[in-house]
């Protein structure tokens, strides 16, 4: 069955440190693979996206197909960091959506 | 562009009544879903559209029926409203099919007691 797993429910680092969310996903094929982030009290939005290869706000994700995971990751975490994030697979084939249970990301001062 | 919106924001319903959450975007976009989003849950796909007139289940689409007669429009049905479906609703649109962006509504909070 296709899953995206978050194993971590919350992630608190330093400001400046390093951050690294997980996400690990089940799926036969080649899914197309993306991160949305939520900041408190705003819409739910989109962070990346893998067919992109982009960078937003310092953050970059890459695929691992052989792990099947997307991890996300910036090199120097900021206070305004502190949402909550989500990583979502789209199955190419139907159009739905997986979304993983989310990792919240407290950035501390 | 006012994007997408959904009415109401908040909703209480008791067991067993039946209501309809509007969602309508203003974006000509011919993707449009539902969720639902509970603690430790993330959020699950409800139903979904791929344009006027087609409608497909989702992850958890029991209990919900849409319909979608407009480009614009997408509203989700509760038939026979039961406390498991307390939760917040969002709805999202996209532009096109295959890695698109999902624009995303502010939600809806229902309680059903």
């Amino acid at each position: 069955a296709q899953r995206v797993t978050q194993p971590e429910k919350l992630l608190s680092v330093f400001k400046g440190a390093p951050v690294e969310l997980k996400c690990n996903y089940s799926y036969s094929g080649s899914p197309e693979l993306f991160w949305y982030v939520q900041y408190s009290r705003q819409r739910l939005q989109l962070l990346l996206r893998h067919i992109s290869r982009e960078s937003i706000k310092g953050f970059t994700a890459d695929l691992n197909k052989g792990e099947t995971s997307f991890h996300l990751k910036k090199p120097f975490a900021q206070e305004e960091d502190s949402a909550m994030y989500y990583c979502a697979l789209e199955d190419p084939g139907t159009y739905k959506y997986i979304f993983g249970t989310g990792t919240r990301l407290k950035v501390l001062a | 562009n006012a994007g997408v919106t959904q009415t109401p924001k908040f909703q209480v319903l008791k067991t067993g009544q039946s209501m309809t959450l509007q969602c309508a975007q203003d974006m000509n976009h011919e993707y449009m879903s539902w969720y639902r989003q509970d603690p430790g849950m993330g959020l699950r796909l409800i139903h979904y559209s791929v344009g006027a007139g087609i409608t497909d289940q989702g992850e958890v689409p029991n209990g919900y029926n849409v319909s979608r007669s407009t480009t614009e429009d997408f509203p989700l049905r509760l038939l026979s409203a039961a406390p498991s479906q307390t939760s917040v609703y969002f709805c999202a649109s996209s532009a096109g099919l295959g890695a698109y962006e999902q624009y995303f509504g502010p939600g809806t909070r229902l309680t059903v007691t």
